[in-house]
């Protein structure tokens, strides 16, 4: 069966550490993945994208790698801030245009 | 950056009456718009893809003629759940792409509570 797993529910950092969140996906084959933040009772908002034939990408503080072979992704965020406290999302993207399908999600919460 | 206006963002009903939720994009076009719904702790789950003048697409198990969706402008789609059960509270989500953009953008989300 098809599934996207975000393996941990929660995780707890100290602030300036480093968050890693993992993204595992079985029986599909993206074309790109994407990362998106949402907070409590409000939609998600958009992070990054990644593709199928890329291998990292980076926006500030944040960096997404994405490896086919073992279908997974992972999201880090460096420096850690308290206001990173958030869920994140991750989402797969089979064809341009259409729906993306999500993971649960992973709440990370940033103490100071 | 492009926006998606989603109203109302909390609407209590009875059970057995109708709601409209209303997903308007601001300042762009979307031919297409996607209905997620949210429940606690779970994953968005895509109920139908919507598509300006023509009928929308659901996903297996979403029942048409209980949650309409009409799609009558290139800015404009609305969800009507109808004849509302206790069953039907959760948190829907709309979503559209602006062409030029490489993500998503998401309305607010509506929490629907029937009583």
């Amino acid at each position: 069966s098809q599934k996207i797993e975000q393996n941990s529910e929660a995780l707890n950092i100290q602030e300036g550490k480093t968050a890693t969140l993992t993204c595992n996906y079985t029986n599909y084959s993206p074309a790109y993945l994407q990362w998106y933040r949402q907070d409590p009772g409000r939609g998600p908002v958009f992070l990054l994208l990644i593709r199928e034939n890329e291998k990292e990408k980076r926006k500030e503080r944040l960096k997404v790698t994405f490896d086919t072979t073992l279908k997974q992704s992972l999201f880090h965020i460096t420096a850690s801030q308290p206001a990173d406290s958030a869920t994140y999302l991750c989402a797969l993207g089979e064809q341009a245009g259409t729906a993306l399908i999500f993971g649960k999600g992973t709440t990370l919460s940033v103490s100071s | 950056g492009a926006v998606v206006s989603q109203h109302p963002s909390r609407v209590i009903c009875k059970s057995g009456t109708s709601v409209k939720i209303e997903c308007r994009s601001l300042d762009f076009q979307a031919t297409t718009m996607f209905w997620y719904r949210q429940f606690p702790k779970q994953s968005l789950m895509l109920m139908a893809t919507s598509n300006e003048g023509s009928k929308a697409t659901y996903e297996q198990g979403v029942e048409k003629d209980k949650f309409l969706i009409n799609h009558a402008s290139l800015t404009l789609s609305t969800l009507t759940v109808t004849s509302a059960h206790p069953e039907d509270s959760s948190f829907y989500i709309c979503s559209a792409r602006e062409g030029g953009n490489p993500g998503y953008t998401f309305g607010s989300g509506t929490r629907l509570t029937v009583v």
